[in-house]
């Protein structure tokens, strides 16, 4: 799986969005870009995913560079309760192989400030 | 709709003791996993599952033993613990999905957290 690079920390005033990159430069064709998040002491959540067209859902929105080596997560008006470890992940889309995992590396912790 | 549960969320274990985790989804899904966080690192996947009855070693598979009886449940063992396998226990499970479909995010539950001394 291509490796991942993000900030450590960042920090964003609630209300406002928050934008959250991520390096993925040796990322290859057959693999999609995935993000989850990890509130204090509870399971991962996932996020939002995408190949290579930008994506919305009712959590965030994902936009991916025409090249595809970098990617944001975008929470367009982020809260309190947004506040959390995100993972980006790359790995390639299940195709009857053996890609079941997700790699987590060490993420993005976003803190929302009052 | 409960989704994932894990039983128990907190144990002590004494080193050489043994221990039974217990996962359940309901939402019938195909594929099961289990992962170790251990303070300020990411999951690594310990062993997953594709099927009832099927079991499959991850990143990290020793000192762990897994079993899939029943498509709803995956149980994680730990036959003699060590102080090395105080971490915090994610179960997950996904769909298994057309080839069409990139959809396969796993849904997580809420942890156990083990301590052995």
């Amino acid at each position: 799986d291509a490796k991942t690079t993000q900030p450590p920390s960042m920090d964003c005033a609630e209300g406002r969005a928050a934008n959250l990159p991520c390096n993925h430069s040796t990322i290859s064709g057959n693999e999609y870009v995935y993000w989850y998040r990890q509130i204090h002491s509870q399971g991962p959540q996932y996020i939002i995913h995408g190949l290579k067209n930008n994506e919305t859902n009712e959590m965030a929105s994902l936009i991916i560079t025409e090249d595809r080596k970098s990617s944001t997560l975008i929470l367009p008006h982020a809260t309190l309760r947004d506040t959390a470890v995100y993972y980006c992940i790359v790995r390639p889309r299940k195709s009857g192989g053996s890609n079941y995992k997700l790699t987590f590396g060490k993420g993005t912790l976003l803190t929302v400030n009052p | 709709n409960a989704g994932v549960t894990q039983t128990p969320k907190f144990r002590v274990l004494k080193t050489g003791q043994s221990m039974t985790l217990l996962c359940a989804q309901d939402m019938n899904h195909e594929y099961m996993y289990w992962y170790r966080q251990d303070p300020g690192m990411g999951l690594r996947l310990i062993h997953y599952s594709v099927g009832e009855g099927t079991t499959a070693k991850g990143e990290v598979p020793d000192g762990y033993n897994v079993s899939r009886l029943k498509k709803q449940n995956f149980l994680l063992g730990l036959e003699s613990a060590a102080p090395s396998q105080t971490s915090v226990y994610f179960c997950a499970s996904s769909y298994e999905v057309p080839r069409t479909s990139g959809e396969d995010e796993q849904y997580f539950g809420p942890g156990t957290r083990l301590t052995v001394t």
